[in-house]
């Protein structure tokens, strides 16, 4: 079946644009979590959603970032005013219960110049 | 912060089982301890998880130590395709989300 889908796989952008990530969960899921991962590093957290409600946005890093859920389905993490230091893998999963097993896309590749 | 610890790598043979060791000393008496893989270039997956008892599905067993503050993933008979980096998470009573650590990069050797 359909698994998580990212869009686009790779993003190449020059700092100070704006850039919007995509997620598409598995259908049905209620649980839909953002991560960014450095080469040779463990996934870092973001934020997550139960739903349409963001129910934790402490790994955000400062507020040039934020996502979005709003019907509970696709979910966009959107980043402002890109900064190299920004570049990196940016993960997504979801969940069917809210503390199921996690099942990740194949990331988004973003690269700031 | 991840609360789990993990030794930076480790190699094994080809059809031989791998002992992955994580120690998890702060673990509280609800929190479950979860087991993802990431192969290379892919997103983690889920391996398994397991609160008290050992848990044994069709990718590994999980080993749990009796005081909780350690377990051991089991690979029975390990193939190539087994090189990943595998990561010990534990989750926080009440807590949702999971906090990954820098994991046990496996090497399989043919």
């Amino acid at each position: 079946g359909a698994g998580v889908s990212q869009s686009p796989r790779y993003k190449v952008t020059k700092r100070g644009q704006d850039v919007a990530l995509r997620c598409d969960p598995i259908s049905g899921h209620v649980s839909l979590y953002w991560y960014r991962q450095a080469l040779g590093q463990g996934p870092e957290f973001l934020t997550y959603f139960n739903y349409e409600a963001q129910q934790d946005k402490s790994g955000l890093p400062n507020d040039r970032f934020s996502a979005e859920r709003p019907e509970g389905s696709i979910s966009t993490l959107t980043i402002q005013r890109t900064e190299q230091r920004d570049s990196a893998m940016y993960r997504c999963a979801s969940s069917l219960p809210v503390r199921g097993p996690l099942h990740f896309g194949n990331g988004t590749r973003l690269t700031v110049t | 912060d991840a609360k789990t610890t993990q030794p930076n790598s480790m190699e094994s043979n080809e059809e031989e089982p791998v002992h992955l060791p994580c120690n998890h000393s702060t673990i509280s008496g609800t929190d479950y301890i979860h087991w993802y893989r990431q192969l290379p270039s892919q997103g983690p997956e889920y391996v398994i998880h397991g609160l008290t008892s050992n848990v044994n599905n069709r990718m590994a067993s999980l080993a749990i130590a009796e005081d909780r503050k350690s377990s051991t993933l089991i690979l029975h008979r390990a193939t190539l395709r087994d090189a990943a980096v595998y990561y010990c998470i534990h989750r926080d009573q009440g807590a949702q989300k999971l906090v990954f650590g820098q994991g046990t990069r496996l090497t399989i050797n043919p």
